[in-house]
């Protein structure tokens, strides 16, 4: 079946400006997870949903940073007033959930690369 | 404090032959994940395989296997009959059950290279 998609694949914006990045998570999948690669770094956790709902979002850095699940499936991470500093790859995950077992293995999409001009 | 340790920043490897990937953990949960992640030069993260906290036998999955080692806090993956395609980063991650997050933490990857 069809992965995690992610829209757009590179996004460039001018400092100052609002950006929306869109994930689709794999169908039936109830958990999505919203992480931040820099470079030459490992993912940093940003926000969890399961459901509608954000279980966990202790990892968004600032309140410039937002995202909804308005429907339990789609989900839209925004950033507001864009900074140079909010340039890396930002990607998307969902699993079965609630985590048990295997069903906590999160899959990945392929990344939505944000330059901050 | 660093949940997840990865010292190798990169590692060669012979083609056809084995190579291990050190990684080492911090928790103080009974109940926890452990995953690695390939991520080639394409940038998408792949998951390789999982091994829970209370397995009792070391997951394996193909080529790869998990080489966990509780008592130690250690979860190597080895990768048998190395192949070029292979080369990539790759990443050890935990679920994070403190606070009853279900957030991955990641370590900085080690950057396998497999030479003909």
């Amino acid at each position: 079946g069809a992965g995690v998609s992610q829209t757009p694949s590179n996004k460039v914006t001018e400092k100052g400006k609002y950006v929306e990045l869109r994930c689709d998570p794999i169908s039936g999948h109830t958990a999505l997870y919203w992480y931040r690669q820099s470079l030459g770094q490992g993912p940093e956790f940003l926000i969890y949903f399961q459901g509608t709902g954000a279980a966990d979002d202790s990892g968004l850095p600032n309140d410039r940073f937002f995202a909804v699940r308005p429907e339990g499936s789609v989900s839209t991470l925004k950033i507001q007033r864009t900074e140079r500093g909010d340039s890396a790859v930002y990607l998307c995950a969902s699993s079965l959930g609630p985590p048990t077992g295997n069903q906590e293995t999160q899959y990945f999409g392929p990344g939505t690369r944000l330059l901050v001009l | 404090a660093q949940k997840i340790t990865q010292t190798q920043p990169g590692m060669f490897v012979q083609e056809k032959e084995a190579v291990t990937l050190d990684c080492t953990y911090d928790t103080s949960d009974q109940s926890y994940g452990l995953f690695w992640y390939k991520q080639p030069s394409s940038g998408e993260m792949i998951f390789l395989i999982y091994q829970g906290s209370y397995d009792e036998q070391n997951a394996t999955e193909g080529r790869y296997s998990l080489n966990f080692q509780k008592a130690r806090k250690s979860a190597n993956l080895v990768i048998s009959a190395s192949q070029l395609g292979d080369s990539a980063m790759y990443f050890c991650a935990m679920r994070d059950p403190q606070g009853g997050s279900e957030k991955l933490v990641f370590g900085k990857g080690t950057k396998l290279t497999v030479n003909p």
